[in-house]
Protein backbone atom coordinates (compact mmCIF):
# COMPACT_ATOMS: atom_id res chain seq x y z
CA UNK A 1 0.00 0.00 0.00
CA UNK A 2 2.75 2.37 0.55
CA UNK A 3 2.90 5.70 -1.13
CA UNK A 4 -0.93 5.88 -1.13
CA UNK A 5 -3.22 6.63 1.86
CA UNK A 6 -6.66 6.99 2.27
CA UNK A 7 -9.17 8.01 4.83
CA UNK A 8 -10.85 6.80 6.98
CA UNK A 9 -10.61 3.28 6.88
CA UNK A 10 -14.59 3.17 7.95
CA UNK A 11 -17.43 5.21 7.22
CA UNK A 12 -20.48 4.94 8.26
CA UNK A 13 -23.21 7.29 6.22
CA UNK A 14 -27.14 7.62 6.96
CA UNK A 15 -29.15 7.92 4.05
CA UNK A 16 -29.52 11.07 2.12
CA UNK A 17 -25.94 12.10 3.14
CA UNK A 18 -23.27 13.11 1.09
CA UNK A 19 -19.54 11.62 2.20
CA UNK A 20 -16.34 12.73 0.77
CA UNK A 21 -13.35 9.91 0.86
CA UNK A 22 -9.74 11.19 0.79
CA UNK A 23 -6.80 9.72 -1.83
CA UNK A 24 -3.54 11.56 -1.10
CA UNK A 25 -0.53 10.12 -2.88
CA UNK A 26 3.18 10.87 -2.57
CA UNK A 27 4.60 8.40 -5.52
CA UNK A 28 4.66 11.89 -7.92
CA UNK A 29 2.18 9.86 -10.54
CA UNK A 30 0.45 11.95 -13.01
CA UNK A 31 -3.16 9.17 -13.15
CA UNK A 32 -5.29 8.30 -10.39
CA UNK A 33 -8.42 5.82 -10.36
CA UNK A 34 -11.40 5.14 -7.94
CA UNK A 35 -12.78 1.70 -8.27
CA UNK A 36 -15.55 0.12 -6.04
CA UNK A 37 -15.11 -3.56 -4.87
CA UNK A 38 -18.29 -5.83 -4.32
CA UNK A 39 -18.25 -9.71 -3.46
CA UNK A 40 -18.00 -11.38 -6.32
CA UNK A 41 -17.82 -8.32 -8.82
CA UNK A 42 -14.42 -7.59 -8.48
CA UNK A 43 -12.99 -3.95 -9.10
CA UNK A 44 -15.08 -1.67 -11.07
CA UNK A 45 -14.43 1.81 -12.82
CA UNK A 46 -15.74 4.88 -11.08
CA UNK A 47 -13.72 7.92 -12.10
CA UNK A 48 -9.98 8.51 -13.21
CA UNK A 49 -7.90 11.46 -13.99
CA UNK A 50 -5.03 11.71 -15.90
CA UNK A 51 -3.80 15.16 -15.46
CA UNK A 52 -4.72 17.95 -12.61
CA UNK A 53 -7.81 19.32 -13.35
CA UNK A 54 -8.84 16.82 -15.55
CA UNK A 55 -11.17 13.86 -15.00
CA UNK A 56 -13.44 11.45 -16.84
CA UNK A 57 -16.50 8.86 -16.23
CA UNK A 58 -15.46 5.29 -15.63
CA UNK A 59 -18.08 2.27 -15.62
CA UNK A 60 -20.16 3.17 -12.80
CA UNK A 61 -19.86 7.02 -12.20
CA UNK A 62 -23.46 7.56 -11.50
CA UNK A 63 -24.12 9.14 -7.96
CA UNK A 64 -20.51 9.97 -7.17
CA UNK A 65 -18.57 13.11 -7.71
CA UNK A 66 -14.39 13.97 -8.06
CA UNK A 67 -12.31 16.66 -7.67
CA UNK A 68 -8.45 17.18 -8.84
CA UNK A 69 -7.44 20.28 -7.98
CA UNK A 70 -3.64 18.87 -6.67
CA UNK A 71 -1.86 16.24 -7.90
CA UNK A 72 -1.59 14.51 -4.79
CA UNK A 73 -5.26 14.64 -3.82
CA UNK A 74 -8.38 12.99 -5.98
CA UNK A 75 -10.81 12.98 -3.50
CA UNK A 76 -14.24 10.82 -4.43
CA UNK A 77 -17.49 11.92 -2.94
CA UNK A 78 -20.22 9.52 -2.67
CA UNK A 79 -23.79 11.77 -2.99
CA UNK A 80 -27.10 10.72 -2.00
CA UNK A 81 -27.95 10.05 -5.41
CA UNK A 82 -26.13 6.70 -4.88
CA UNK A 83 -28.57 3.89 -4.49
CA UNK A 84 -26.25 1.35 -3.44
CA UNK A 85 -23.07 2.97 -2.02
CA UNK A 86 -22.54 0.40 0.94
CA UNK A 87 -18.84 -1.17 -0.45
CA UNK A 88 -15.53 -1.49 -0.24
CA UNK A 89 -13.52 1.97 -2.12
CA UNK A 90 -10.10 1.64 -3.74
CA UNK A 91 -8.31 4.12 -5.11
CA UNK A 92 -5.37 4.11 -7.15
CA UNK A 93 -2.43 5.50 -8.90
CA UNK A 94 0.08 4.95 -11.82
CA UNK A 95 3.29 6.53 -13.08
CA UNK A 96 3.86 8.61 -15.87
CA UNK A 97 3.68 6.73 -19.31
CA UNK A 98 1.72 4.18 -20.84
CA UNK A 99 -0.23 1.47 -19.40
CA UNK A 100 2.21 -0.99 -19.46
CA UNK A 101 2.82 0.37 -15.88
CA UNK A 102 1.06 -1.10 -13.13
CA UNK A 103 -1.26 0.79 -10.59
CA UNK A 104 -0.23 1.62 -7.12
CA UNK A 105 -3.45 0.83 -4.88
CA UNK A 106 -4.08 2.20 -1.01
CA UNK A 107 -5.42 0.30 1.46
CA UNK A 108 -9.34 0.89 0.54
CA UNK A 109 -12.21 2.78 2.33
CA UNK A 110 -15.02 0.39 3.38
CA UNK A 111 -18.52 2.90 3.49
CA UNK A 112 -21.05 0.91 5.38
CA UNK A 113 -24.81 3.06 4.72
CA UNK A 114 -27.15 2.59 8.16
CA UNK B 1 -14.45 -3.22 -25.53
CA UNK B 2 -11.72 -5.27 -23.22
CA UNK B 3 -12.28 -7.81 -20.31
CA UNK B 4 -11.62 -10.24 -18.12
CA UNK B 5 -12.75 -14.08 -17.03
CA UNK B 6 -11.77 -16.27 -14.01
CA UNK B 7 -13.96 -19.31 -14.74
CA UNK B 8 -12.89 -20.53 -11.00
CA UNK B 9 -14.64 -18.54 -8.16
CA UNK B 10 -12.27 -20.38 -5.42
CA UNK B 11 -9.58 -22.85 -5.84
CA UNK B 12 -8.66 -25.30 -3.32
CA UNK B 13 -5.09 -26.82 -3.12
CA UNK B 14 -3.13 -28.96 -0.12
CA UNK B 15 0.06 -27.27 1.02
CA UNK B 16 3.09 -28.16 -1.10
CA UNK B 17 1.39 -28.95 -4.24
CA UNK B 18 1.66 -26.79 -7.11
CA UNK B 19 -1.44 -24.20 -7.60
CA UNK B 20 -2.87 -22.74 -11.12
CA UNK B 21 -5.53 -19.72 -11.41
CA UNK B 22 -7.03 -19.18 -14.23
CA UNK B 23 -7.66 -16.01 -16.53
CA UNK B 24 -8.78 -15.45 -19.73
CA UNK B 25 -8.84 -12.06 -21.51
CA UNK B 26 -10.57 -10.18 -24.66
CA UNK B 27 -8.33 -7.14 -25.89
CA UNK B 28 -8.44 -5.70 -29.51
CA UNK B 29 -4.77 -5.32 -29.83
CA UNK B 30 -1.64 -6.36 -28.23
CA UNK B 31 -2.56 -6.78 -24.33
CA UNK B 32 -1.15 -5.84 -21.44
CA UNK B 33 -1.48 -8.39 -18.29
CA UNK B 34 -1.70 -8.07 -14.78
CA UNK B 35 -1.62 -9.93 -11.63
CA UNK B 36 -2.83 -8.52 -8.23
CA UNK B 37 -3.31 -10.32 -5.32
CA UNK B 38 -5.48 -9.06 -2.44
CA UNK B 39 -5.69 -10.06 1.71
CA UNK B 40 -8.93 -9.31 3.23
CA UNK B 41 -9.70 -5.55 3.88
CA UNK B 42 -6.76 -4.52 2.65
CA UNK B 43 -5.74 -2.54 -1.11
CA UNK B 44 -4.68 -4.59 -3.85
CA UNK B 45 -0.99 -5.94 -4.30
CA UNK B 46 0.90 -5.70 -7.85
CA UNK B 47 2.53 -9.71 -8.64
CA UNK B 48 3.41 -9.64 -11.49
CA UNK B 49 3.03 -8.24 -15.32
CA UNK B 50 3.02 -9.36 -19.35
CA UNK B 51 4.25 -6.77 -21.48
CA UNK B 52 5.69 -8.48 -24.54
CA UNK B 53 8.78 -10.61 -24.68
CA UNK B 54 9.02 -13.55 -23.25
CA UNK B 55 5.63 -15.61 -22.51
CA UNK B 56 6.64 -16.75 -19.27
CA UNK B 57 6.81 -14.24 -16.67
CA UNK B 58 8.11 -14.26 -12.66
CA UNK B 59 7.07 -12.18 -10.01
CA UNK B 60 6.65 -11.82 -6.80
CA UNK B 61 6.92 -14.22 -3.96
CA UNK B 62 7.23 -17.28 -6.63
CA UNK B 63 4.70 -16.92 -8.48
CA UNK B 64 4.77 -16.91 -12.66
CA UNK B 65 1.77 -16.82 -15.70
CA UNK B 66 2.65 -18.07 -18.84
CA UNK B 67 0.65 -15.61 -21.83
CA UNK B 68 -0.64 -17.87 -24.05
CA UNK B 69 -1.84 -15.92 -27.45
CA UNK B 70 -3.97 -18.22 -29.17
CA UNK B 71 -5.88 -19.40 -26.20
CA UNK B 72 -5.76 -15.70 -24.55
CA UNK B 73 -5.36 -16.68 -21.65
CA UNK B 74 -2.61 -15.92 -19.13
CA UNK B 75 -2.74 -18.25 -15.93
CA UNK B 76 -1.07 -18.01 -12.58
CA UNK B 77 1.14 -20.65 -11.31
CA UNK B 78 3.38 -21.73 -8.23
CA UNK B 79 5.42 -24.79 -8.26
CA UNK B 80 4.26 -24.80 -4.22
CA UNK B 81 2.00 -23.49 -2.15
CA UNK B 82 1.82 -21.97 1.27
CA UNK B 83 -0.81 -21.43 3.28
CA UNK B 84 0.08 -17.73 3.26
CA UNK B 85 -0.76 -17.95 0.32
CA UNK B 86 -4.34 -17.54 0.56
CA UNK B 87 -5.96 -14.67 -0.35
CA UNK B 88 -8.40 -13.21 -3.52
CA UNK B 89 -6.13 -13.18 -6.56
CA UNK B 90 -7.51 -10.75 -9.51
CA UNK B 91 -6.18 -10.73 -13.50
CA UNK B 92 -6.84 -7.50 -15.44
CA UNK B 93 -5.96 -6.21 -18.88
CA UNK B 94 -5.41 -3.26 -20.82
CA UNK B 95 -4.81 -2.50 -24.26
CA UNK B 96 -1.61 -1.41 -25.38
CA UNK B 97 -0.70 1.90 -27.32
CA UNK B 98 -1.68 5.50 -26.57
CA UNK B 99 -4.56 6.32 -24.88
CA UNK B 100 -5.14 3.59 -23.60
CA UNK B 101 -5.65 4.24 -19.22
CA UNK B 102 -8.19 1.43 -18.12
CA UNK B 103 -7.35 -1.41 -16.08
CA UNK B 104 -10.37 -3.99 -16.59
CA UNK B 105 -10.25 -6.75 -13.78
CA UNK B 106 -11.93 -10.03 -13.54
CA UNK B 107 -14.27 -10.64 -10.77
CA UNK B 108 -11.60 -12.88 -8.54
CA UNK B 109 -10.31 -15.97 -7.38
CA UNK B 110 -10.52 -17.17 -4.09
CA UNK B 111 -7.11 -19.44 -3.36
CA UNK B 112 -7.02 -21.32 -0.02
CA UNK B 113 -4.31 -23.48 0.89
CA UNK B 114 -5.36 -26.16 2.80
CA UNK B 115 -2.17 -27.59 5.69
Amino acid sequence: DGGITQSPKYLFRKEGQNVTLSCEQNLNHDAMYWYRQDPGQGLRLIYYSQIVNDFQKGDIAEGYSVSREKKESFPLTVTSAQKNPTAFYLCASRPPGLAKNEQFFGPGTRLTVL
Amino acid sequence: AQSVAQPEDQVNVAEGNPLTVKCTYSVSGNPYLFWYVQYPNRGLQFLLKYITGDNLVKGSYGFEAEFNKSQTSFHLKKPSALVSDSALYFCAVSRSGAGSYQLTFGKGTKLSVIP
